[in-house]
């Protein structure tokens, strides 16, 4: 069975820090990665997406890391700002056509002033 | 720019009682994707469309069933609606029909509640 396994579930920093947060996937045939953002009640907004090839992708200060080899995947926020204060799911594609989406349990980050 | 639209966003319904979701996929996108999301639960998904034909099928009851319209819009048909229904449901859209790094756009969701 496909799994996505994130930790930790909740972090809780200060604004201006930086955070790391994890992702461990067992999904058989590895398609792509892709990290979303999601804010209470609304549908998930697409950070990063990483391919087999891929081990680094940015967007702003959102930096996702893919190991292919040991299937984890780290997603790290710089200079974490109050409106970053949300959950982050990891979701993995499997097959072929690599669209059908495995979500992880998500990490739920909250940033205090 | 353009988002992808949900209707209607709340829908209250009673146990054995039928419900259709509607989703309007961002102009020029062709796939759409269902997803259900429990309460507290990830997002599961429930069935995709290509082009106006089914292209993945997930953990979609068989009391559901969904199709893609010629203007590539999607509806969700829900019957004998149970408890366990009760959820948010959440369509997404992409460009290029199959493409393994499409990113998938997102709408706010229909929130079901059955009674």
């Amino acid at each position: 069975k496909n799994q996505v396994e994130q930790s930790p579930q909740s972090l809780i920093i200060l604004e201006g820090k930086n955070c790391t947060l994890q992702c461990n996937y067992t999904v058989s045939p590895f398609s792509n990665l892709r990290w979303y953002k999601q804010d209470t009640g609304r549908g998930p907004v697409s950070l990063t997406i990483m391919t087999f090839s891929e081990n680094t992708k940015s967007n702003g200060r959102y930096t996702a890391t893919l190991d292919a080899d040991t299937k984890q995947s780290s997603l790290h926020i710089t200079a974490s700002q109050l409106s970053d204060s949300a959950s982050y799911i990891c979701v993995v594609s499997a097959g072929n056509a690599g669209n059908m989406l495995t979500f992880g349990g998500g990490t739920r980050l909250m940033v205090k002033p | 720019a353009a988002g992808v639209i949900q209707s209607p966003r709340h829908l209250i319904k009673e146990k054995r009682e039928t419900a259709t979701l509607k989703c309007y996929p961002i102009p020029r996108h062709d796939t759409v994707y269902w997803y259900q999301q429990g309460p507290g639960q990830d997002p599961q998904f429930l069935i995709s469309f290509y082009e106006k034909m089914q292209s993945d099928k997930g953990s979609i009851p068989d009391r559901f069933s969904a199709q893609q319209f010629s203007d590539y819009h999607s509806e969700l048909n829900m019957s004998s609606l149970e408890l366990g229904d009760s959820a948010l449901y959440f369509c997404a859209s992409s460009l290029g029909g199959g493409d393994p790094t499409d990113t998938q756009y997102f709408g706010p969701g229909t929130r079901l509640t059955v009674l």
